[in-house]
């Protein structure tokens, strides 16, 4: 059992290139997200899955994508990189979607990605 | 909406002694979870303590308990017999029933001294 596990640790852009930064979990999670933690602003969502095939938009989904085609795997798409995506990204994975105010909730992170834009 | 208060971005605390880490929250919602993480220098996210918006007793887990404090919206996460281990940031987060979404505090940082 694995939980939840990201690729790569690290990796430097430059600005306009696009990458994938990869997240897996086999826990059986119904629910995915992936944040980004800059210095001193906590951690903000970007995009979250609340199953396969259906996504939604956090609170900074901006020049990312997501698509969630397994229960598994919730990739994250920097679509053309910018500085301002300098950052560590971190993916989460919880087993409870339909309910709230049960441990259910709790969401386990993976070890993080931290991406550097030149 | 949904906000997560931590005002404290630095403490301080003696080895063996007790530290109280500060959380408000606000929310409209009458069902919610609230969470505690702590992030060491290592980078990794590991979960403390959760509690419920409808349990009854504060939660506890080992040398975390969570001092909740329902009508005044604060979920204070205290840490007894402080180990040097213990040196980290500390996220205060939640969930609401009605939305998928889990958000976070700034942290504090918490130093423990020998």
């Amino acid at each position: 059992n694995a939980g939840v596990t990201q690729t790569p640790k690290f990796q430097v852009l430059k600005t306009g290139q696009s990458m994938t930064l990869q997240c897996a979990q086999d826990m059986n999670h119904e629910y995915m997200s992936w944040y980004r933690q800059d210095p001193g602003m906590g951690l903000r969502l970007i995009h979250y899955s609340v199953g396969a095939g259906i996504t939604d938009q956090g609170e900074v989904p901006n020049g990312y994508n997501v698509s969630r085609s397994t229960t598994e795997d919730f990739p994250l798409r920097l679509l053309s990189a910018a500085p301002s995506q300098t950052s560590v990204y971190f993916c989460a994975s919880s087993y409870s979607t339909r309910t709230s105010g049960e441990a259910g909730d709790t969401q386990y992170f993976g070890p993080g990605t931290r991406l550097t834009v030149l | 909406a949904q906000k997560i208060t931590q005002t404290q971005p630095g403490m301080f605390v003696q080895e063996k002694e007790a530290v109280t880490l500060d959380c408000t929250y606000d929310t409209s919602d009458p069902s919610y979870g609230l969470f505690w993480y702590k992030q060491p220098s290592s980078g990794e996210m590991i979960f403390l303590i959760y509690q419920g918006s409808y349990d009854q007793q504060n939660a506890t887990e080992g040398r975390y308990s969570l001092n909740f404090q329902k009508a005044r919206k604060s979920a204070n996460l205290v840490i007894s017999a402080s180990q040097l281990g213990d040196s980290a940031m500390y996220f205060c987060a939640m969930r609401e029933r009605g939305t998928y979404k889990y958000i976070f505090g700034t942290g504090t940082r918490l130093k423990v001294l020998a």
